[in-house]
Formats: structure tokens, C-alpha cells, sequence
């Protein structure tokens, strides 16, 4: 079946400008994740969606960033007034439910901020 | 909370030699312990994981050992092979929450 997908694949943003990154979980999926991996580096969790609890906000590292989950599927990450820094790997996943269930990533969203 | 830490961050073996990654968790009722594959480019993948419940796990070459006393894990690969060449990310979902907190990776070269 259709796995975890992303869009877009990339996407290369002046800094200062706002960018939108989306993600389409496995359906049925009630869990879904957000992280950023820099160049090198290991997987940096920012945000947690679990069905319709209130997310788990804990891995944003600035009031720039948001996400949400409509409807409980697809979810949007919201970087305002992007900064160099934020140039990464945004990688989403998703998962049957919480905690021991395998995590099923998507390909990435590589930001670039010029 | 739990934190995760990983070694080594980077690992060279020769072909055929095995490798061993180890993990430790700081909360001690955590109880899931995965492991995912990330290839160069690509998305990390699971490729083994353990439950608080067992003590070790095989699946062809790929070994997992969990010690929940010490509160440390290990990947164990036998018989390497250029393949087996990414990065390797551990990980824990602590007992109260649903959320895998991760390791920072280990990146493992497997020289022909």
C-alpha cells in the first residue's frame, strides 16, 4: 500500500520568507510525527500528533514553527520568517497508534534557506 | 524524561567482522527498544526492535540485547557486509508516554 509521503521533495526559500511543508500519513495511521535532521545529524523531534489529544509541542525550537493535523490525517508544518538555521531534512512519520508501533517515515522535505 | 545516549558515533569494520552498537536510557520503565536503518539519502528504516519483557532478539545477522538493570541495549551485527554500511539510530518509548525518544546515530563504514 501507499506509504508515508511528503511534499515538497525540496524546497529553497529566501530567508525571512514563510514556507509550508505537508505530509500525507499512512491511512489510519492515529499517530504522526514531525523531525529535523541537519546535515549529518541525528533526528530532532519536533512535534507529535496522537489522535485527538492535544499535540505534544515539546521539540519546537521557536514561536516560528507550528504544525497541525486536519482531520486527523494530513498534517502541515509551518516554518514564519525562516531563518538560515532552519535549512534540514524534514522528515515526517506516522504510526498505527503510539508508542511500541513501528514508525513508518516519509522521503523528507530538504529546506533550504538562501 | 528519558534521554538516550548512543556510541559509538562512528564505527569502521572490516567485511565479515561484526559490529556492536550499544544504548542507554535513563528511565527505567521504558519499554520498547527499536533500532532503524538510515542509508545514505534514504529514510531510516526499523530494523529490529525489543521489548522490555525479552532479553535478546535475532533476526538473521542483526541481534538485539537489552539489560534492563544496567539500562543499556546493543545492536550486534555479525558477519558485515558493505550493505550493512548507514547510520544506525536507537531508541526508547518511555512507559508514560507514546512518543520514541532517539539516539543521536552511529555512522558504520563496512570496508570490502
Amino acid at each position: 500500500g501507499a506509504g508515508v509521503s511528503q511534499s515538497p521533495s525540496n524546497k529553497v526559500t529566501e530567508k525571512g520568507k514563510d514556507v509550508e511543508l505537508r505530509c500525507d500519513p499512512i491511512s489510519g495511521h492515529t499517530a504522526l510525527y514531525w523531525y529535523r535532521q541537519s546535515l549529518g545529524q541525528g533526528l530532532e523531534f519536533l512535534i507529535y500528533f496522537q489522535g485527538n489529544s492535544a499535540p505534544d509541542k515539546s521539540g519546537l525550537p521557536s514561536d516560528r514553527f507550528s504544525a497541525e493535523r486536519t482531520g486527523g490525517s494530513v498534517s502541515t508544518l509551518t516554518i514564519q520568517r525562516t531563518q538560515q538555521e532552519d535549512s534540514a531534512v524534514y522528515l515526517c512519520a506516522s504510526q498505527m497508534a503510539g508508542g511500541t508501533y513501528e514508525q513508518y517515515f516519509g522521503p523528507g522535505t530538504r529546506l533550504t534557506v538562501t | 524524561g528519558e534521554n538516550v545516549e548512543q556510541h559509538p558515533s562512528t564505527l569502521s569494520v572490516q567485511e565479515g567482522d561484526s559490529a556492536v552498537i550499544k544504548c542507554t536510557y535513563s528511565d527505567s520503565a521504558s519499554n520498547y527498544f527499536p533500532w532503524y536503518k538510515q542509508e545514505l539519502g534514504k529514510r531510516p528504516q526499523l530494523i529490529i526492535d525489543i521489548r522490555s519483557n525479552v532479553g535478546e532478539k535475532k533476526d538473521q545477522r542483526i541481534a538485539v540485547t537489552l539489560n534492563k538493570t544496567a539500562k543499556h541495549f546493543s545492536l550486534h551485527i555479525t558477519e558485515t557486509q558493505p550493505e550493512d554500511s548507514a547510520v544506525y539510530f536507537c531508541a526508547a518509548t518511555p512507559y508514560n508516554t507514546d512518543k520514541l525518544i532517539f539516539g543521536t546515530g552511529t555512522r558504520l563504514q563496512v570496508f570490502p
